[in-house]
Parts: C-alpha cells; sequence; structure tokens
C-alpha cells in the first residue's frame, strides 16, 4: 500500500516569505507526527496530532510555525516570516494508534531552503 | 528530559568485518527503535524493542535491549557494502503514541 507522503519534496523560498508543507500520512493511522532534521543530525520533534486533535506542539521552535489537522487525515505544517534557520528536513510520520510493537513510517520529507 | 546518545557517530569498517553500534539512553522508556537511513532519504525501520533482554535480528543486523542498563546494541556481522547507511536508535518519550526522541546518529561506511 502507499507510504507517508509529503509535498513538496524541495521547497526554496526567501526569507520573510511564508511556506506550507502537506503530509498525507498512511491510511488508517491515527497518529501523525512532524519532525525537523537538520544536516547531519537525528530528527527532532515538533509537534503531533492523533486524530484532529494536536496533542504536543512543544517542539515547534518558535509562534511562527503552526501544524493543523483539521480532517484527521492530511496535516499541513506552515511557517510564517521564514528565517535562515529554518532551513532543513522536514519529515513527517504516522502510526497506527494500536499496538506498540508498530513502528512511526516516514515519509521523504520536504528539504526547505531559505535564501 | 530523555536524552539518547549514540557512538560511535561515524564508524567505517572493512568488509567481512563485525561491529556493534551502541545507543544509551537517559529515562525509562518503554520502546526503542532502530532506523535505517540512506543519503537524501527517509527513515526505514528496522527493528522494534519492546521488552527487557529482547532480541531481534535480521539479515546481518541484530539488535538487542537493556532495559535496567538503559542501553541498547546494533550488532553487524560480516559487514557488506550494502550496510553502508546512517542507522539512529529512537525512544519513545512516554507510554502509547508517543513522539519518539533520536540519538545523532551513526554514520557507517563499509570498505573494501
Amino acid at each position: 500500500g502507499a507510504g507517508v507522503s509529503q509535498s513538496p519534496r524541495y521547497k526554496v523560498a526567501k526569507r520573510g516569505q511564508d511556506v506550507a508543507l502537506r503530509c498525507d500520512p498512511i491510511s488508517g493511522h491515527v497518529s501523525l507526527f512532524w519532525y525537523q532534521q537538520a544536516l547531519g543530525q537525528g530528527p527532532e520533534f515538533l509537534t503531533y496530532f492523533q486524530n484532529e486533535a494536536q496533542l504536543d506542539k512543544s517542539g515547534l521552535p518558535s509562534d511562527r510555525f503552526f501544524a493543523e489537522r483539521p480532517e484527521g487525515s492530511v496535516s499541513t505544517l506552515k511557517i510564517q516570516r521564514t528565517q535562515q534557520e529554518d532551513s532543513a528536513v522536514y519529515l513527517c510520520a504516522s502510526s497506527w494508534a494500536g499496538g506498540l510493537n508498530q513502528p512511526q513510517h516516514f515519509g521523504d520529507g520536504t528539504r526547505l531552503s531559505i535564501l | 528530559e530523555l536524552k539518547v546518545e549514540q557512538n560511535p557517530l561515524f564508524l567505517s569498517m572493512q568488509e567481512g568485518k563485525n561491529y556493534t553500534i551502541y545507543c544509551n539512553y537517559s529515562t525509562t522508556s518503554d520502546r526503542l527503535y532502530w532506523y535505517r537511513q540512506d543519503p537524501g532519504k527517509s527513515l526505514e525501520s528496522l527493528f522494534v524493542l519492546l521488552s527487557n533482554g529482547a532480541v531481534k535480528q535480521e539479515g546481518r543486523l541484530m539488535a538487542s535491549l537493556d532495559t535496567k542498563a538503559r542501553l541498547s546494541t546494533l550488532h553487524i556481522t560480516a559487514a557488506v557494502h550494502d550496510l553502508s547507511a546512517t542507522y539512529f536508535c529512537a525512544v519513545a518519550r512516554n507510554s502509547g503514541n508517543t513522539p519518539l526522541v533520536f540519538g545523532k546518529g551513526t554514520r557507517l561506511s563499509v570498505i573494501a
């Protein structure tokens, strides 16, 4: 079946522009996670949802970052007034609600470059 | 605050040799994961370890978990070039379906 789909794969924006990154999770996956991965580092948690409820947004770096999942399926991560330090790969992952032995399934990510 | 440390961060090994990657974490957790990442690609799940003493094997890779020592190992047997990648361990922050805290990753190069 289809995996986690993210778009766009690459995004280049000028400093100060707003960007929106999309994540389409695996069908039936209740939980959806956003991570930020800087070059040469491990992914770092940003925020996550259970269905449409945003349960934790403690990892969002600033109030310029906003995420939503209005119908409990597709999610959008929005970054307003982008800064150069926002340049990173943004990874989305989804997982099934039941079964502790299930991994989080990751998309290919969106590589964001801020000029 | 949960912290996850991996070592080594870089590993260059010859084909046919064995080696172990270590993952330590700072607070109790009920799940530990190992992922593989190829350059420019996403993370591929390798193992999910749930209980103390858990051991899982897939091909030339074997992962184990010691929850008392808060230590997991990823052992590579008779390395081949195709295993060259970055390997991450990740630990669940809380019980249930919760975010993961990742280590910095171990970049493995297998050379002839």
